[in-house]
């Protein structure tokens, strides 16, 4: 496999599920981002890793608790999760957080579609 | 964060070029301008890069003036598979990291 993959693609889960969202990117890359879309929204930046140290946390609830173990793979765990928390999910990737400042590439998977019930 | 302002939609039809351009009047030296493709429910996938003057590759061409203040990402020949949105970001150095997708521009190609 190449690129970044997302797993499940999509997930439907009651308000008091717990579940997990996975993300491996095959790219060698060193940092991992999460980003938000909910219908007709830009995309909102949610957390970003760089050599596995999160950097940055962009005022996102506690019920959304990412976890990186290495450079390749990133989790969103999902827990007490609302209706509007219903959107993609959008996992990406780019060599650092320095190369992507600079010229903006990143590499993102085919997301995770989440419905809240 | 170098603010970019693009139009909300462009209809087109197949054969034709679509011009999509995007204004960054606070581009700072060192910032690429990039271009992003996003299909319904799929992330959104890299285009086009550049910095300055024209940039082609297989998919686009970008147009860059001098002063950088704006940019044209050009289509040829579009197809109905070519109906997607499209984002213009400008990478901005800064210490407080973000790099942010605006509303991008929803191109409709019709038959």
């Amino acid at each position: 496999e190449t690129g970044v993959t997302q797993t499940p693609r999509h997930l439907v889960m009651g308000m008091t599920n717990k579940k997990s969202l996975k993300c491996e990117q095959h790219l060698g890359h060193n940092a991992m981002y999460w980003y938000k879309q909910s219908a007709k929204k830009p995309l909102e930046l949610m957390f970003v890793y760089n050599f596995k140290e999160q950097t940055e946390n962009n005022s996102v609830p506690s019920r959304f608790s990412p976890e990186c173990p290495n450079s390749s793979h990133l989790f969103l765990h999902l827990h007490t999760l609302q209706p509007e928390d219903s959107a993609l999910y959008l996992c990406a990737s780019s060599q650092d957080i320095r190369r992507a400042r600079g010229t903006g590439e990143l590499f993102f998977g085919e997301g995770s579609r989440l419905t809240v019930l | 964060l170098a603010k970019t302002t693009q139009p909300i939609s462009m209809d087109s039809y197949e054969g034709q070029e679509v011009n999509i351009t995007c204004s960054h009047n606070n581009i700072a030296t060192n910032d690429y301008i990039t271009w992003y493709q996003q299909f319904p429910s799929q992330g959104p996938r890299f285009i086009i890069q550049g910095y300055k003057t024209k940039v082609t590759n297989e998919v686009a061409s970008l147009f860059i003036p001098a002063d950088r203040k704006s940019s044209t990402l050009s289509l040829p020949r579009v197809s109905l598979s070519d109906t997607a949105v499209y984002y213009c970001l400008v990478a901005t150095r800064s210490n407080d990291y973000k790099l942010s997708f605006g509303a991008g521009t929803t191109v409709t190609v019709r038959a």
